[in-house]
């Protein structure tokens, strides 16, 4: 099965700043991971898919990128909406699997 | 708009099983993969498993192998998760999501409470 490591597990920011978010992958997966967005008592909504392409109706704030089997997410200029937890999804193969996740507080 | 509504809440004893529906509304149902995810209190996202009508396909989490199974109703737009042998490492909120290449929908999720 392939192993999703996220990192940071938490990331304390201001609004405003950039902040990046990484999972690396226990083997190769191409371009197949998503990022998800997850605030208290709601489920996930999906930010990027394939990587780098940005879910309709997402923010250009949010973008991702990939080097190997490291993929980042990244988040400029902060806004209040952003602070809750994020995924790491890879389904490039099964079982599909979710990083650990990363609270991103105020 | 494509919209994801999941049957309401259950509290199960160890041991009995556990059936959650999730009815879409809107999108090409047979065109999507349906998935199910789980997060404990205070946990990950966990995937569990999912189905492809279209190619007629089920996948599964092996942890969960022979405890779960995923169908669904064409007709009515539904799928289902049925989880057997509940024991109280299974109180956690289910949810689907159904997703292609460019789409990705959730449902509200389903607090599943396993408790003698």
């Amino acid at each position: 099965d392939i192993q999703m490591t996220q990192s940071p597990s938490s990331l304390s920011a201001s609004v405003g700043d950039t902040v990046t978010i990484t999972c690396r992958a226990s083997q190769g997966i191409t371009t197949n991971l998503a990022w998800y967005l997850q605030k208290p008592g709601t489920a996930p909504e999906r930010l990027i898919y394939a990587a780098s392409s940005l879910q309709s109706g997402v923010p250009s704030r949010f973008s991702g990128s990939v080097s190997g089997t490291e993929f980042t997410l990244t988040i400029s200029s902060l806004q209040p909406e952003d602070f809750a937890t994020y995924y790491c999804l890879q389904y490039d193969s099964y079982p599909h699997s979710f990083g650990q996740g990363t609270r991103l507080q105020l | 708009q494509v919209q994801l509504v999941q049957s309401g809440s259950e509290v199960k004893k160890p041991g009995s099983s556990v059936k959650v529906s999730c009815k879409a509304s809107g999108g090409t149902f047979s065109t999507y993969a349906f998935n199910w995810v789980r997060q404990a209190p205070g946990q990950a996202l966990e995937w569990m498993g999912d189905i492809l009508p279209k190619f007629a396909m089920e996948h599964y989490k092996q942890k969960f192998q022979g405890r779960l199974k995923i169908t669904t109703d064409e007709s009515s737009k539904t799928v289902y998760m049925d989880l057997s042998s509940l024991r109280s490492e299974d109180t956690a909120v289910y949810y689907c999501a159904m997703t292609s290449y460019f789409s990705d929908f959730w449902g509200q999720g389903t607090l599943v409470t396993v408790s003698s």
